[in-house]
């Protein structure tokens, strides 16, 4: 399977607790993006890197949140000192850069915190 | 802000043809639209995009007017595995700008 993988699929934690989640791009793409989505809502945009540079990141992440691509190969999201308002569904989504700008999305972390 | 409008939900029946229009107000010159499918519990998945006039994949087809400011996408014959959200996200910068997209049920 050549498509975006994100691990893991799921993460029980507890308030206060760090987590940090992995996404492993096409392996030809460049560009990298973190999604963040609740239930009934469409993807909320967190952050972007071309290659290993982070290139933008959302005003409304927190500093709880840390993204980072070594090498510009995998991304690692990590979030700290969880709150519950934290329970979501974070995907990420990988593309190249050429006209029309799809990107493509990895099946999604789903984060529970209780 | 590139943001579009699509209906909440639409329901049709298995065999049918399913249109959903988006509308691309303040889209971009160099903006493609994209359309994209979203099935519970898994990411969203990419339909089709064009520029602009008429493009068809193997799954649907994608009617965009000259001017831009909308944009139709069509499911032929639908079946009951394309219940599911379809998204016609915005774009700002590298950003996709994604509304709750439109609930599509298919009954049979």
């Amino acid at each position: 399977d050549t498509g975006v993988s994100q691990d893991p699929r799921h993460k029980i934690t507890k308030r206060g607790q760090n987590v940090t989640f992995r996404c492993d791009p096409i392996s030809e793409h460049n560009r990298l993006y973190w999604y963040r989505q609740t239930l009934g809502q469409g993807p909320e945009f967190l952050t972007y890197f071309q290659n290993e540079a982070q290139l933008e990141k959302s005003r409304l992440l927190s500093d709880r949140f840390s993204a980072e691509r070594p090498k510009g190969s995998f991304s690692t999201l990590e979030i700290q000192r969880t709150e519950q308002g934290d329970s979501a569904m974070y995907l990420c989504a990988s593309s190249y850069t050429t006209g029309g700008e799809t990107q493509y999305f990895g099946p999604g972390t789903r984060l529970l915190v209780l | 802000l590139a943001k579009t409008t699509q209906p909440i939900s639409m329901d049709s029946y298995e065999g049918q043809e399913v249109n959903i229009t988006c509308s691309h107000n303040n889209i971009a010159t160099n903006d493609y639209i994209t359309w994209y499918q979203q099935f519970p519990s898994q990411g969203p998945r990419f339909i089709i995009q064009g520029y602009k006039t008429k493009v068809t994949n193997e799954v649907a087809s994608l009617f965009i007017p000259a001017d831009r400011k909308s944009s139709t996408l069509s499911l032929p014959r639908v079946s009951l595995s394309d219940t599911a959200v379809y998204y016609c996200p915005g774009h700002s910068n590298y950003q996709l700008i994604w509304g709750a997209g439109t609930k599509l049920i298919i009954k049979p």
